[in-house]
């Protein structure tokens, strides 16, 4: 099993470029996130699905939007990038409560 | 919300010393987690600890939920257990989700 992929793993962007990144699981989760981890500052939460075809806001959704494709597929979109949105961005998914899998991360760095 | 609060934001130890991760939460909580970090950036869940006494090897948990603080214990650190510590709090429901502190650092020389 691949467990939940990501991609890109890097990106550079321009400051105003838009971009999408993605993340999917094989898992048959019901839940997936969207998580940033910057430095000193933990892992905070932009968006979560809890379910197939309801997505709701976290700590820090402006500037993101998701798109809950279908059970496997949970994507985070940033219309003008900005350089507070230079990050290591972390998708997880999991089947209830527990048993969070995360995956590789994505980092990303806006100029 | 919720505030999760760790501590000490660093630590750094000697192979196989002893060592003390401390979590507190502001609200009552019913679904409380940590994770490690390794220094590649992979997550791993390490225990699921609402209330009570877990122990996986080294490792053990407590969470104290009347008081709101949850404790780590690593014992006999190695250098494999270096990375970020985190705290992770949130609901009982399927779907609600996590919160995490700012993690503690560990870093173990031989």
């Amino acid at each position: 099993n691949a467990g939940v992929t990501q991609t890109p793993k890097f990106q550079v962007l321009k400051t105003g470029q838009s971009m999408t990144l993605q993340c999917a699981q094989d898992m048959n989760h019901n839940s997936m996130y969207w998580y940033r981890q910057d430095p000193g500052m933990g892992l905070r939460l932009i968006y979560y699905s809890a379910s197939e075809g309801t997505t709701d806001k976290g700590e820090v959704p402006n500037g993101y939007n998701v798109s809950r494709l279908n059970k496997r597929e949970f994507s985070l979109r940033l219309e003008s990038a900005a350089p507070s949105q230079t990050s290591v961005y972390f998708c997880a998914s999991a089947p209830g409560v527990i048993g969070y899998t995360f995956g590789s991360g994505t980092r990303l760095t806006v100029v | 919300g919720i505030q999760v609060e760790q501590s000490p934001p660093d630590l750094i130890l000697q192979e196989g010393a002893n060592s003390t991760l401390r979590c507190n939460f502001s609200d009552s909580v019913n679904n409380l987690q940590w994770f490690h970090q390794n220094p590649w950036g992979q997550l791993i869940n390490l225990f699921y600890i609402p209330s009570g006494t877990k122990q996986n090897g080294r490792l053990s948990a407590t969470t104290v939920a009347t008081e709101r603080y949850s404790l780590l214990y690593i014992s006999s650190s190695q250098t494999t257990d270096s990375g970020v510590y985190f705290c992770a709090v949130g609901g009982a429901q399927a779907g609600t989700a996590l919160i995490f502190g700012k993690g503690t650092t560990l870093s173990v020389s031989s």
